[in-house]
């Protein structure tokens, strides 16, 4: 079975700084896609970024971007110019021939 | 707003009885993907319907069930409650049928407190 592991449980930046948020997964699957979803405190889940496993390019959304590697089987979310409003939980998430796998996510709280 | 709504918002009832969360998808989504979010067990898929007919189950308890109808909306059913069963259910949708690449659009979320 699939597997994503989020190390982090909590971590803090400072407004405008950058921030990079962990993700392991464990799959035996060649086909897959990994996403990252905000949840703030409105309980919401708002997808932030989405990765195709074939694509060797980095996925980027304004001031989101992923370092995807593969053969790591790692996926880390970067957080450039940190607001206010990106304190939120964050969960890591897999899909293949299943539905999302998530992991257990990682509290970001924006300090300013 | 996502497109995708569930009602109720909020829902507290007793140990032992049935309740029923309701979902309708964004205009054009086939799929319905049930998940429930608790402290314990962090966000877990339980089940996903396609243009009505069950298309995938993950960690679903056999005291819970769903359906997804005609008109696409779908109701998921959970009987026997524990305390235990206290989450917040999430609705999503996607284009997407056996493929899970279509990004899924979740719904608002109904708080579900057993007491």
């Amino acid at each position: 079975a699939q597997t994503v592991t989020q190390s982090q449980p909590e971590m803090s930046v400072q407004e405008a700084e950058t921030v990079t948020l962990s993700c392991t997964y464990d799959t035996s699957e060649s086909n897959y896609y990994l996403f990252w979803y905000k949840q703030p405190p409105s309980r919401q889940m708002i997808l932030v970024i989405r990765q195709e496993a074939y694509k060797q390019q980095n996925a980027t959304e304004n001031r989101f971007s992923v370092n995807f590697q593969k053969a790591a089987k790692s996926f880390s979310l970067k957080i450039s110019d940190s607001q206010l409003g990106d304190t939120a939980m964050y969960f890591c998430a897999y899909s293949g021939n299943t539905p999302l796998v998530f992991g257990k996510g990682t509290r970001l709280s924006v300090i300013a | 707003d996502s497109g995708v709504t569930q009602t109720p918002k909020h829902l507290i009832t007793a140990t032992g009885q049935r309740v029923t969360l309701r979902c309708s998808p964004r205009s054009g989504d086939l799929s319905v993907y049930w998940y429930q979010q608790s402290l314990d067990q962090g966000l877990q898929f339980l089940i996903q319907y396609y243009n009505g007919e069950e298309r995938a189950k993950g960690n679903i308890l056999e005291r819970f069930s769903a359906q997804q109808f005609p008109d696409l909306h779908s109701e998921l059913n959970l009987s026997s409650l524990e305390l235990g069963d206290s989450a917040l259910y999430f609705c999503a949708s996607s284009i997407g049928a056996g493929d899970h690449s279509y990004e899924q659009y979740f719904g608002p979320g109904t708080r579900l407190t057993v007491t």
